[in-house]
């Protein structure tokens, strides 16, 4: 089964400051990864996702993150955090099974100080 | 778009009570629906996937009496926790999604707390 590795569990920034979440994940064949992120009494929003292409791939608010498949790695980045990214970050990894199910690692919570 | 509405966002009741909560996708069809529990700092584990009008599939270790998950149509699922006890307390959160090759768009999730 797979499994899903996020090692940051709390990442305190200041405002300006750039940002990178880890998240690796174990599994042999061809997956579809995502980062959700759930700010304060709301519910998980997709942030991007990759499926296939192009590595590096773009979502919203700034954000982007990079499929290294040598490294099992999906990492997330941002150049530039503001007090508003302050929430937490959820990397997810969906396998190409009939039933494309994800596995979700356990979080990463942001505070961006202002 | 793709609006997942979930409700109660917030249930309180005593033990040995059922409790009903409803998933639904506002403004696109789920052929697929999802639901998760979250512990307290703790990742959302899938607990169940459900295909509309299929019998819902339950992962391991999830008892399927306990957890009755109906998908009667294709904008709506529940969860039922039959007989809940204090130890089912926990955030619950569904997901849906229209087809294999989109995203899943998740509910507001349900705080479920037993007395």
């Amino acid at each position: 089964a797979q499994s899903v590795s996020q090692h940051n569990h709390h990442v305190i920034l200041s405002e300006a400051a750039s940002l990178e979440l880890g998240c690796n994940y174990s599994y042999g064949g061809t997956v579809n990864l995502f980062w959700y992120v759930q700010y304060p009494g709301q519910h998980l929003q997709l942030l991007l996702k990759y499926f296939s292409g192009d590595p590096l791939v773009k979502g919203i608010k700034g954000f982007e993150a990079e499929f290294i498949k040598s490294k099992f790695s999906f990492n997330l980045r941002k150049p530039s955090v503001q007090w508003s990214d302050t929430a937490e970050y959820f990397c997810a990894v969906e396998t190409s099974g009939s039933a494309r199910q994800l596995t979700f690692g356990s979080g990463t919570q942001l505070t961006v100080l202002p | 778009g793709a609006v997942v509405s979930q409700h109660p966002s917030r249930v309180i009741c005593k033990s040995g009570t059922s409790v009903k909560i409803e998933c639904r996708s506002l403004d696109f069809q789920a052929t697929t629906m999802f639901w998760y529990r979250q512990f307290p700092k703790q990742s959302l584990m899938l607990m169940a996937t459900s295909n509309e009008g299929s019998k819902a599939t339950y992962e391991q270790g999830v008892e399927k009496d306990k957890f009755l998950i109906n998908h009667a149509s294709l904008t709506l699922s529940t969860l039922t926790v039959t007989s809940a006890h204090p130890e089912d307390s926990s955030f619950y959160i569904c997901s849906a999604r229209s087809s294999l090759n989109q995203p899943q768009h998740f509910g507001d999730g349900t705080r479920l707390s037993i007395l």
